[in-house]
């Protein structure tokens, strides 16, 4: 079953701009995860959040999580040409299942 | 190099002719599992192994099988594909399945069945 759902389902921005999109799930997590993928090849991990956490960062990566609102954003600061991806989110409850959003599609403009 | 390798990176092939598509990790990983990617549905999940000759059902798990053998490697096979089976595989391994580890995917299996 599809747990997290992302929003936008698109977005698209100038190079050196912010990119902000945003996770929802329907129960109890474990940890958060959100993973990046560029056209048809794998899932690269970026970052992972804990359910006893606020925030993170990784570079120019920040992630929030609100378990009262069943929601995390993932922002990408200065976004540059190579961010061109789909990103996912991904919960974890304790039956040690991934599972994944459909995902953004994130397109940077030069 | 830590890495997840799947075998083949494309294949097309005719309904009904089983076919069986290679996974390996060299990270000692207890944990593995396969997803299919379709558009619009994101990634689910076909079937998991929390150790060897542990496997279990994901989401989706109609029309395919699964064995683990050996800790490095967990072939996914489809005894006879079908069209609706047609989509982008990844196998993916992790040390502890999604307890605060992260995920290393192999780069993709896309599979045509005609």
């Amino acid at each position: 079953s599809q747990q997290g759902e992302e929003d936008p389902q698109a977005l698209s921005i100038q190079e050196g701009e912010n990119a902000t999109m945003n996770c929802s799930y329907k129960t109890s997590i474990n940890n958060l995860q959100w993973y990046r993928q560029n056209s048809g090849r794998g899932l690269v991990h970026l970052i992972l959040i804990r359910s006893n956490e606020r925030e993170k960062h990784s570079g120019r990566l920040r992630v929030t999580l609100d378990t009262s609102k069943k929601s995390s954003s993932l922002l990408i600061t200065a976004s540059r040409a190579a961010d061109t991806a789909s990103y996912f989110c991904a919960t974890a409850a304790r039956d040690y299942k991934l599972s994944f959003g459909a995902g953004t599609t994130v397109t940077v403009r030069a | 190099e830590a890495q997840v390798t799947q075998n083949p990176r494309y294949l097309i092939t005719v309904t009904g002719k089983k076919l069986t598509v290679t996974c390996s990790q060299n990270m000692n990983h207890e944990y593995m599992s396969w997803y299919r990617q379709d558009p619009g549905l994101g990634l689910r999940q076909i079937y998991y192994s929390m150790n060897v000759e542990v496997t279990d059902k994901g989401d989706v798990p109609e029309g395919y099988k699964v064995s683990r053998k050996e800790k490095r490697n967990f072939p996914l096979i489809l005894e006879s594909p079908s069209p609706n089976q047609t989509s982008l595989y990844f196998c993916a391994s992790s040390l502890q399945g999604g307890v605060n580890t992260e995920a290393f995917f192999g780069q993709g299996t896309r599979l045509t069945v005609v």
